[in-house]
């Protein structure tokens, strides 16, 4: 059974540009997170899917983080206009249920220069 | 939710067997002890549960007192690929949520 999968695995861009993140996750799994890992920090909830629908976007650091789950299967990410400090490691995670055990993807390090 | 507390570092050796403790002192009725296991370059992975008492599984065991304040993750025999951070959480599995709160982790260094 194929994890939950992350593209791009790297991506460096510039102060102002847009990324758009994917994750791909377990077939099956409802339940679609994201955490990131910014640069001597801990890991940090971003926000929780259900299906296609926003469950818990209190993570979320601002509006120009925007997190799409269209038909419920892969979601994306997008940065945009993407700033110094949203440099780090961004995790997906999927589960079948909410009991705390999650599947997370290898992360997509993002770099703004 | 309740916030957790476990050493920074550890050392060991090969053969050895490792045990983790995490305290939190806050546990609510409806939390869940959980561990995670990270590998650089890595996303975290799920390692074992628990509410209360002794849960054993394939990797781990994990020990919770009675009054839940604390708990023990146990390796048995590691060996050098468990080196990792490994990170208590505290999760409260509700209908609702089940996001996790990561601490800074157990940065477990295994010697040959």
């Amino acid at each position: 059974e194929a994890g939950v999968t992350q593209f791009p695995s790297h991506s460096v861009i510039e102060k102002g540009q847009t990324v758009t993140l994917r994750c791909d996750p377990i077939s099956g799994h409802d339940n679609l997170y994201w955490y990131r890992r910014v640069m001597g920090k801990e890991i940090k909830f971003l926000l929780h899917f259900v299906k296609e629908s926003k469950q818990d976007e209190s993570g979320m650091p601002n509006n120009r983080f925007l997190a799409e789950r269209t038909g419920g299967t892969y979601s994306t990410l997008k940065v945009q206009p993407a700033e110094l400090e949203d440099s780090g490691v961004y995790f997906c995670a999927s589960s079948q249920d909410r009991s705390g055990d999650a599947f997370f993807g290898q992360g997509t390090r993002l770099t703004v220069v | 939710l309740a916030k957790t507390t476990q050493p920074i570092s550890m050392d060991s050796y090969e053969g050895q067997e490792v045990n983790i403790t995490c305290s939190h002192n806050n546990i609510a009725t409806n939390d869940y002890i959980t561990w995670y296991q990270q590998f650089p370059s890595q996303g975290p992975r799920f390692i074992i549960q628990g509410y209360k008492t002794k849960v054993t599984n394939e990797v781990a065991s994990l020990f919770i007192p009675a009054d839940r304040k604390s708990s023990t993750l146990s390796l048995p025999r590691v060996s050098l690929s468990d080196t990792a951070v490994y990170y208590c959480l505290v999760v409260l599995v509700s209908y609702n949520t089940d996001k996790l709160i990561f601490g800074t982790g157990t940065r477990l260094q295994v010697f040959p």
